[in-house]
């Protein structure tokens, strides 16, 4: 079955550092995949857009990869805030689907 | 939150209850998704529609069903409301189901079936 999975339930960090975040999935052959914020008591908010044919993408102090060899996207929030403090979704598209499935979230904790 | 309303914005209601959620969006996009939000499950595709009068199921269809008379207003509504129905639900848009559909979320339900 197809599986996506966030490695992370949550990950501390230290404010200043760089954090990173794992989605892996299994048995999917997305066509992009997508990260999200959400802050507790709100929906979430889209964030970065990844295609299948590209490796990296930048915005800001956000950086996402893809790697389709190893069925893996990492998230990297680059010199870290406390108010980058927040629950990160990763989401997957096939083309030709309205649909994203969403994995399940990592809480990330920016620690002054 | 992009133009997207959702109400009401808490609702408790009893076993066997009908309920309808109502999501309301002043961006006149195409798309329009119900997701459900639970701990250890994350977000689940309820049900969608890709314009007025289209509408197909999700993940987790059962016990709901949707309608989408005009472009702005998607309904969710849960015919026999559950204890497992408890949940908080999410309604979002998209304008397109192209390569940038992203997608925009409204501010939530929260559901309490006693």
């Amino acid at each position: 079955s197809q599986k996506i999975e966030q490695n992370s339930e949550a990950l501390n960090i230290q404010e200043g550092k760089t954090a990173t975040l794992t989605c892996n999935y299994t048995n999917y052959s997305p066509a992009y995949l997508q990260w999200y914020r959400q802050d507790p008591g709100r929906g979430p908010v889209f964030l970065l857009l990844i295609r299948e044919n590209e490796k990296e993408k930048r915005k800001e102090r956000l950086k996402v990869t893809f790697d389709t060899t190893l069925k893996q996207s990492l998230f990297h929030i680059t010199a870290s805030q406390p108010a980058d403090s927040a629950t990160y979704l990763c989401a997957l598209r096939r083309a030709g689907s309205y649909q994203l499935t969403f994995g399940k979230g990592t809480k990330l904790s920016v620690i002054p | 939150d992009a133009g997207i309303t959702q109400s009401p914005r808490h609702k408790v209601t009893e076993t066997g209850t009908p309920v309808t959620l109502r999501c309301h969006q002043t961006e006149n996009h195409r798309y329009m998704y119900w997701y459900r939000q639970d701990p250890g499950h994350g977000l689940r595709l309820i049900h969608y529609s890709y314009g007025v009068k289209d509408t197909d199921k999700g993940e987790v269809s059962d016990g709901y069903s949707v309608s989408r008379s005009k472009t702005e207003d998607f309904l969710l509504t849960l015919e026999s409301a559950t204890s497992s129905q408890t949940s908080v639900y999410f309604c979002a848009i998209s304008p397109t189901s192209g390569v940038n559909n992203e997608q925009f979320f409204g501010p939530g339900t929260r559901l309490t079936v006693l």
